[in-house]
């Protein structure tokens, strides 16, 4: 059974700090990784994607991959009271379609 | 359509009866997924669709519930003899190919109450 780990929060950062955000997944097959944002009471929308090790970075997000650690990380940088939200972490293997998600983690910004 | 489409967006119902939970995918993606999601909880995977064909049904949490898609497009998620561990937002979801790194494009869901 695929787990996804997510300490579940609230972090709370000052507005203008970096928030990091992490994720554990246990199946070393593991392929795509997806950082999803969910306002509350709305649906879950795509941030950041991303399926090779390393850094990928996207305006004031980045995402970050270390498959020999089993562990993604999502870094938002000049963090905004509007990037308050629950961020949840999924993980899918090649060739099984099922998008499995992690808990999420409610991040707050202090104005 | 420009996104997902889910109906109703709210539901209250009975125990004990049948309710059906419509979504409409975005035009053109192959695959259609269902998700819950309790209050306060994560997403929990139910049923994911390639075409009209449901290769995993791992998630679906008795025989009490179902799931059928036609034509490729609309698929209709049915719980019969509704209980009150029934209630929850039921998320659809749909993305282009499953290729393992297509993202997922969620509808705003159904709010299901089952009282």
């Amino acid at each position: 059974q695929k787990e996804v780990e997510q300490n579940s929060g609230p972090l709370s950062v000052p507005e203008g700090a970096i928030a990091s955000l992490n994720c554990t997944y246990s199946d070393r097959v593991s392929q795509s990784f997806f950082w999803y944002r969910q306002y509350s009471g709305k649906s879950p929308e795509l941030i950041m994607s991303i399926y090779s090790n390393g850094d990928k970075e996207d305006g004031r997000f980045t995402a970050q991959l270390n498959k020999a650690s089993q562990y993604v990380s999502l870094l938002i940088r000049d963090s905004q009271p509007s990037d308050s939200a629950t961020y949840l972490c999924a993980v899918k293997d090649f060739g099984n379609e099922k998008l499995t998600f992690g808990t999420g983690t409610r991040l707050t910004i202090i104005p | 359509g420009a996104g997902v489409s889910q109906s109703p967006s709210n539901k209250v119902t009975e125990k004990g009866k049948d309710v059906e939970l419509r979504c409409d995918p975005i035009s053109g993606h192959t695959a259609l997924y269902w998700y819950r999601q309790s209050l306060g909880q994560g997403l929990e995977f139910l049923i994911y669709f390639q075409g009209n064909s449901a290769p995993d049904k791992s998630g679906l949490p008795s025989d009490r519930f179902s799931a059928e898609r036609t034509g490729g497009s609309v698929s209709t998620l049915t719980i019969q003899r509704t209980q009150q561990e029934d209630s929850a937002v039921y998320l659809c979801a749909s993305s282009l190919v499953t290729l393992g790194n297509s993202p997922l494009h969620f509808g705003n869901g159904t709010r299901l109450t089952v009282t």
